[in-house]
């Protein structure tokens, strides 16, 4: 058990570029989150999977915003057009329950 | 109203004091719920999680839910100053987690 990995750990883009971030979950975990993390508040929930079904998406997730689960396993969350307010921490969580959710170590997007 | 609330301190207290760190919540629905520790700049780390309303213990914290009051508490005894972090109640309904803002804590060798 190696823990949730996360990749890239930093990411600086100008605005208007498009970002792609992965996420590789705890080998037996079926579940998989998607965070967003900004200074002084609390990880927001933006989307989950169940295997390799997107099962719900925040409202806060925009149409620029959009998550894969092929296969169950990795995931990755693409931001189009990036805006100056994308700029964040980007965590991903897996789980086997639900609530008991494990962490990555998150990357930090900063758009410029 | 938020869903959790959170006092995001920060929090500073002298080595070896007892810490208490607290959330309120409105939401009845809340099933679980969970403290996380973060440290600058790291994804948090499930410290605890409990079901029913009482105590949990384990080491130096101890983690109490009042459903009634709708108010849960972080206890940590004999703080340590590799204790200071950030720490993020949470609550889970549905499989999803609502988090609180957290609250920084420093503990002052």
């Amino acid at each position: 058990d190696t823990g949730v990995s996360q990749n890239p750990r930093h990411k600086i883009t100008k605005r208007g570029q498009n970002v792609t971030f992965r996420c590789d979950p705890i080998s037996e975990h079926n579940r998989l989150y998607w965070y967003r993390q900004t200074l002084g508040q609390g990880p927001e929930f933006l989307t989950y999977f169940q295997n390799e079904a997107q099962l719900e998406k925040s409202r806060l997730l925009s149409d620029r915003f959009s998550a894969e689960r092929p296969k169950g396993s990795f995931s990755t969350l693409e931001i189009q057009r990036t805006e100056q307010g994308d700029s964040a921490m980007y965590l991903c969580a897996s789980s086997r329950s639900g609530f008991e959710q494990y962490f990555g170590p998150g990357t930090r997007l900063t758009v410029t | 109203q938020k869903e959790v609330e959170q006092d995001p301190g920060p929090l500073s207290v002298p080595e070896g004091a007892i810490v208490s760190l607290n959330c309120t919540y409105s939401n009845s629905a809340f099933q679980y719920f969970m403290w996380y520790r973060q440290y600058s700049r790291k994804g948090p780390e499930l410290l605890m999680y409990t079901y029913s309303s009482g105590n949990k213990e384990d080491g130096r914290f101890t983690a109490q839910v009042d459903k009634s009051s709708k108010y849960i508490s972080l206890f940590i005894r004999d703080s340590q100053p590799s204790d200071s972090a950030t720490y993020l109640c949470a609550m889970s309904v549905d499989d999803k987690i609502i988090f609180g803002k957290g609250t920084r804590l420093h503990i002052l060798p």
